[in-house]
């Protein structure tokens, strides 16, 4: 089986601009979280979807904003850039809705300059 | 602000030395999982223990969990250079879904 697939993997973008990331599951994972980790803060979640609904969202400001299609690929966005958004984002799948163990892809690297 | 707190942030230990990691966290948990990263790259999950379980083996890992404490901790056996990672220990609180909250992680060096 294929693992979870990020794209891009690195990406330089201006402060003020936006970005979208991209995530695709494990096939037959329906589960998909965000997280962002960065030297000072670490890992912190995002979001959460599960059947194209969002179920759980982190403490981060409405510029951060995430999708789910029905094909459980996963989509999170972050508009009006600012230095601090620079950071790995990862995304994770798992089976059900996410109680169990989460398979992480291999993280997009966001520089805002 | 950050559910588990990990210690210590860094170990530096010879092939062959055991390693243990312990990982603290403030609320009530449905489970509790540990994460290995390698340089900045995605986590690998490595064991998932849940709120009744006390310990729990998988290879050269063991996990204990300690819920009257909300304490847990990894010992890693006869340790290999390749074990030299980052190690995270992350809560599932319980009715917050499939959210898991991190804990800052514990870097380890494993020296040939």
């Amino acid at each position: 089986k294929a693992g979870v697939t990020q794209t891009p993997r690195y990406l330089i973008k201006t402060r003020g601009q936006q970005v979208t990331l991209s995530c695709s599951p494990i096939s037959g994972h329906r589960s998909v979280s965000w997280y962002q980790q960065t030297p000072g803060q670490g890992l912190q979640f995002l979001f959460e979807y599960f059947s194209e609904t969002q179920r759980n969202k982190g403490n981060f400001p409405g510029r951060f904003s995430g999708r789910q299609f029905s094909n459980s690929r996963s989509e999170m966005n972050v508009s009006t850039l600012e230095l601090g958004d620079s950071a790995l984002y990862l995304c994770a799948s798992s089976r059900g809705q996410g109680l169990n163990e989460q398979y992480f892809g291999p993280g997009t690297r966001l520089t805002v300059t | 602000s950050q559910q588990g707190e990990e210690d210590p942030q860094a170990l530096s230990i010879q092939e062959g030395e055991n390693a243990t990691m312990n990982c603290s966290y403030k609320t009530s948990i449905n489970n509790l999982q540990w994460y290995r990263q390698n340089s900045g790259r995605g986590l690998v999950h490595l064991i998932l223990i849940r709120s009744n379980e006390r310990e729990k083996h998988s290879g050269r890992l063991r996990v204990t969990l300690d819920t009257s404490k909300k304490s847990s901790s990894l010992l890693i056996t006869a340790s290999r250079a390749a074990d030299t990672a980052s190690y995270f220990c992350a809560t599932v609180v319980y009715n917050q879904g499939g959210k898991l909250i991190f804990g800052q992680g514990t870097e380890l060096s494993v020296k040939p």
